[in-house]
């Protein structure tokens, strides 16, 4: 099975920087996502990892560390179109199927 | 081009009665999966299908939860009889099989309301 941890809600300001940890306990691993989900709309793609290290994509990077079980989301230059829930998820080894976790609520304040 | 298409957008029944649910992926798209969204929560994988074929249906309540994909194009999830707890937003996502990064795009979703 699948365990997937993320913190619940976070809030930072406009302009700033903010990081979004996600945990996983997995019994196989085939690539970590990150998804940004607005209120009431289907989730987005952000970004993959499937190999340690950082993955870079404009104002936003993800960080994958397969021994440690761990990832986060960094969002850079923090705008108000940025609140939403953020999700992270785990495809399996086999057979390409995604668990999702619970996704963090980001309240990006003026 | 066309993004995944599902209908209908909101569907409000009592409880004991039937709904269905309607998807089409994006063309050429052989995986398709439904998930339920519970308000607050992850989405939470219900079916995966490969082409017509399922590939996972293990958290499917099989009691009252059942889907299909004929043509190995468009699929129904259907739920009879309905309960309560299964108040939720209904998506459907596909993945364009053998593109490394097998991205997961989502429809806009069916929201149930069970009364």
């Amino acid at each position: 099975g699948q365990n997937i941890d993320q913190p619940t809600e976070m809030t930072a300001t406009e302009g700033a920087i903010v990081q979004i940890n996600c945990t996983y306990q997995t019994s196989g691993f085939n690539g970590l996502f990150w998804y940004q989900q607005h209120a009431g709309e289907a989730p987005t793609f952000l970004s993959y990892n499937v190999l340690d290290g950082l993955e870079e994509k404009g104002r936003f990077s993800s960080f994958l560390s397969r021994s440690k079980g761990y990832s986060y989301l960094l969002l850079k230059e923090l705008q108000m179109k940025d609140s939403a829930s953020y999700l992270c998820a785990v495809r399996a080894l086999y057979g390409q199927n995604f668990v999702f976790g619970p996704g963090t609520r980001l309240s990006v304040l003026p | 081009e066309a993004g995944v298409a599902q209908s209908p957008r909101y569907k409000i029944i009592e409880k004991r009665q039937s709904v269905a649910f309607w998807c089409n992926p994006i063309s050429g798209h052989a995986t398709l999966y439904w998930y339920q969204q519970i308000l607050g929560q992850g989405p939470k994988l219900l079916i995966q299908f490969q082409n017509n074929g399922v590939v996972d249906d293990s958290q499917l309540p099989k009691d009252r939860f059942s889907a299909e994909r004929l043509k190995g194009v468009d699929s129904t999830l259907k739920i009879q009889p309905a309960k309560l707890e299964d108040s939720a937003v209904y998506l459907c996502a596909s993945t364009q099989t053998g593109i490394q990064t097998y991205e997961q795009y989502f429809g806009p979703g069916t929201r149930l309301t069970v009364t």
